[in-house]
């Protein structure tokens, strides 16, 4: 079984440039999930989606951060004007049903982004 | 609401001792706890859960935590440490009233030969 895809995996741009980040989701799985890691913090929530709806988008900065999946399989992350504070780790997970049931979401490998 | 604290940032053990990583856990209901891994440049991966059944938890690797509702713990351990289990481990708490997975701050486990 094919795991979560992302790309790119690294990705070196200057302040105030913008930048998107794709993610493939494993087949099947409805819900999908963009987490932030900054180096040395857990990961944090950004967005989950169910299908192609958003469920929660509370942590996300909207004004600069937008995300979008569409036909409700690959995602895109995508940010602009990036700031130094957005140089992390972008995580992407899916999971088949409610996270309370299963408790597992499935991780790709991250793309980090270092911003200049 | 829910949270979880990592009490130790940085683990360093030798090869073939055992390994206890720390996690307490702040819950108004019987919480789920999880343990996730991450090795250097790849995805995080569950190793365990809690969900209210046995108490002590089997996971990968030869791992297993112990949920003790008396202390609000939640320790990872393993009887002895092998070279490839060095990475970040993230204890893990879902809030129940918006189905989120909680993460900790992380602990780097080093194991020296």
């Amino acid at each position: 079984e094919a795991g979560v895809a992302q790309s790119p995996r690294y990705k070196i741009i200057e302040k105030r440039q913008s930048v998107a980040f794709w993610c493939n989701p494993i087949s099947g799985h409805a819900t999908l999930y963009w987490y932030q890691q900054i180096l040395g913090q857990g990961p944090k929530l950004l967005i989950q989606f169910q299908n192609n709806g958003v469920v929660d988008d509370s942590q996300l900065p909207k004004d600069r951060f937008s995300a979008e999946r569409l036909k409700g399989v690959d995602s895109t992350l995508k940010i602009q004007p990036a700031k130094l504070e957005d140089s992390a780790v972008y995580l992407c997970a899916s999971s088949l049903g409610a996270v309370a049931n299963t408790g597992e979401l499935f991780f790709g490998e991250g793309s980090r982004l270092t911003v200049l | 609401a829910q949270s979880v604290t990592q009490l130790d940032s940085h683990v360093s053990v030798s090869e073939g001792t055992p390994v206890l990583l720390r996690c307490n856990y702040s819950s108004s209901y019987s919480p789920s706890l999880f343990w996730y891994v991450q090795h250097p440049n790849k995805g995080l991966q569950l190793l365990l859960k809690y969900t209210s059944a046995a108490t002590l938890v089997k996971g990968i690797n030869g791992f297993e935590a112990e949920f003790k509702k008396s202390e609000t713990s939640f320790h990872l351990t393993k009887p002895s440490a092998h070279m490839s289990d060095a990475a970040e481990y993230f204890c893990v708490v879902i809030s129940y009233n918006t189905d989120k997975l909680i993460f900790g701050t992380g602990t780097r486990l080093q194991v020296f030969p």
